[in-house]
């Protein structure tokens, strides 16, 4: 159990595009996740805390305007990269609480590479 | 807000010895000390973690320590072998709840 998935996996794309990552809870519900940032041989970052059904919470230093945050229900959360640059290059990686245990332990997805030329 | 500091960034050991890698944490609320073992390009896997009303907790060769009075952890690899070479993360939650990470350790085990 306990499953985490996230859509794509992989993703290039131009510079001034926008792309949207989906982070999946498949079999419990996620009252939150949240979206970590990595750069080649650094730690996880965290951007933003995503509340279902409220805004998305995020980390000192991260623009909201620039990532999106949608958590629409208790098993999707999306994350847009919007107007995307090179610098924006990375490793998003995803992680949710499973609601139902009331645990602090969070399930982390596969990650997305994001590669913007 | 919470701050983790890890040590060593690097850590070469030879196969069947012992590793130990330190974190300290700073915020005195935090109950919540997980460590990750991430191979290239793939996910965080939780490998142990030990919450603040704990000392100590042991699963077949890995340990964890946990000091709350210096607020210092340590994770314990025994008996290594060449598949435990990763990057390993301690992390400690703040005082919300949320994840902070240590930066890091990369472990690397030498037949």
């Amino acid at each position: 159990g306990a499953v985490v998935s996230q859509h794509p996996s992989r993703v290039i794309c131009k510079s001034g595009t926008s792309v949207k990552i989906e982070c999946r809870s498949l079999d419990f519900q996620a009252t939150t996740m949240f979206w970590y940032r990595q750069f080649p041989k650094q730690s996880l970052m965290l951007m933003a805390t995503s509340n279902e059904g409220s805004k998305a919470t995020y980390e000192q230093g991260v623009e909201k305007d620039k990532f999106l945050i949608n958590h629409a229900s208790l098993t999707l959360s999306t994350l847009t990269v919007t107007s995307a640059h090179p610098e924006d290059s990375s490793f998003y990686i995803c992680s949710a609480r499973d609601a139902g245990q009331g645990v602090d332990e969070q399930f982390f997805g596969p990650g997305t590479r994001l590669t913007v030329l | 807000g919470e701050n983790v500091e890890q040590h060593p960034s690097t850590l070469s050991v030879q196969e069947g010895d012992s590793a130990v890698i330190k974190c300290t944490y700073s915020d005195s609320a935090s109950n919540y000390f997980p460590w990750y073992k991430q191979e290239l390009g793939k996910r965080p896997q939780l490998i142990i973690d030990i919450r603040s009303n704990v000392g100590e907790k042991k699963d077949q060769r890995i340990a964890v320590t946990l000091n709350k009075t210096a607020k210092h952890f340590s994770l314990h690899i025994t008996e290594t072998q060449p598949e435990d070479s990763a990057v390993y993360f301690c992390a400690a939650t703040d005082s919300w709840g949320k994840l902070q990470f240590g930066a890091g350790t990369q472990v690397v085990v030498t037949p």
